[in-house]
């Protein structure tokens, strides 16, 4: 089976820099996701992290450490509009399990 | 445009009355699946498809169909409705064995189940 943790919530503020953490615990991997998902919206494709290292894409980056099962994202230059719920989900090849989601509440 | 389609949007239905939820992709993807989305317990799979008449139960497949007669479209299926399935409901389509980029999610189906 998979476990996937990640916090629930965290604030930062406007222009700031945010870490959000995901450990995973799987019998199976072959690759872990990040999306972003605004209240009511469907989920938003962020990055795909097959080997280890940091993978950068504009403002956002995101790490993976298979060793570890760990992963982050990296939200720089924090804005308004990043105020959403973000995913972290493991996949499996065949199936794709989620966390919880952290909800990032950005303020002025 | 590269899209995945849900209908319906919004349904609110009653226990025990059969439903039915399309999904289609226009991407010629291989693999799509079915999540359910619901607070507290964040998005879990249902059923996956990696092909044409090839389906498989996910994480939390009871009380639910799908079928995969041809490669666009992957249906969900209720055929008992009860108010436990009281969801939000997601489709996902990707071309199965390439980078994740290419995995994409339907608008959603909020259901309700009286």
């Amino acid at each position: 089976g998979q476990n996937i943790d990640q916090p629930t919530e965290m604030t930062a503020t406007e222009g700031a820099i945010v870490q959000i953490n995901c450990t995973y615990q799987t019998s199976g991997f072959n690759g872990l996701f990040w999306y972003q998902q605004h209240a009511g919206e469907a989920p938003t494709f962020l990055s795909y992290n097959v080997l280890d290292g940091l993978e950068e894409k504009g403002r956002f980056s995101s790490f993976l450490s298979r060793s570890k099962g760990y992963s982050y994202l990296l939200l720089k230059e924090l804005q308004m509009k990043d105020s959403a719920s973000y995913l972290c989900a493991v996949d499996g090849y065949s199936t794709l399990t989620f966390g919880k989601g952290t909800m990032l509440l950005v303020s002025p | 445009e590269a899209q995945v389609t849900q209908n319906p949007r919004y349904l609110i239905t009653v226990t025990g009355k059969k439903l039915t939820v399309t999904c289609s992709q226009n991407m010629n993807h291989e693999y799509m699946s079915w999540y359910r989305q619901d607070p507290g317990l964040g998005l879990r799979q249902i059923y996956y498809s990696m092909n044409v008449e090839v389906t498989d139960k996910g994480d939390v497949p009871e009380g639910y169909k799908v079928s995969r007669k041809e490669k666009r479209n992957f249906p969900l299926i209720l055929e008992s409705p009860s108010p436990n399935q009281t969801s939000l409901y997601f489709c996902a389509s990707r071309l199965q064995g390439t980078s994740g980029e290419t995995q994409y999610f339907g608008p959603g189906t909020r259901l309700l189940v009286l």
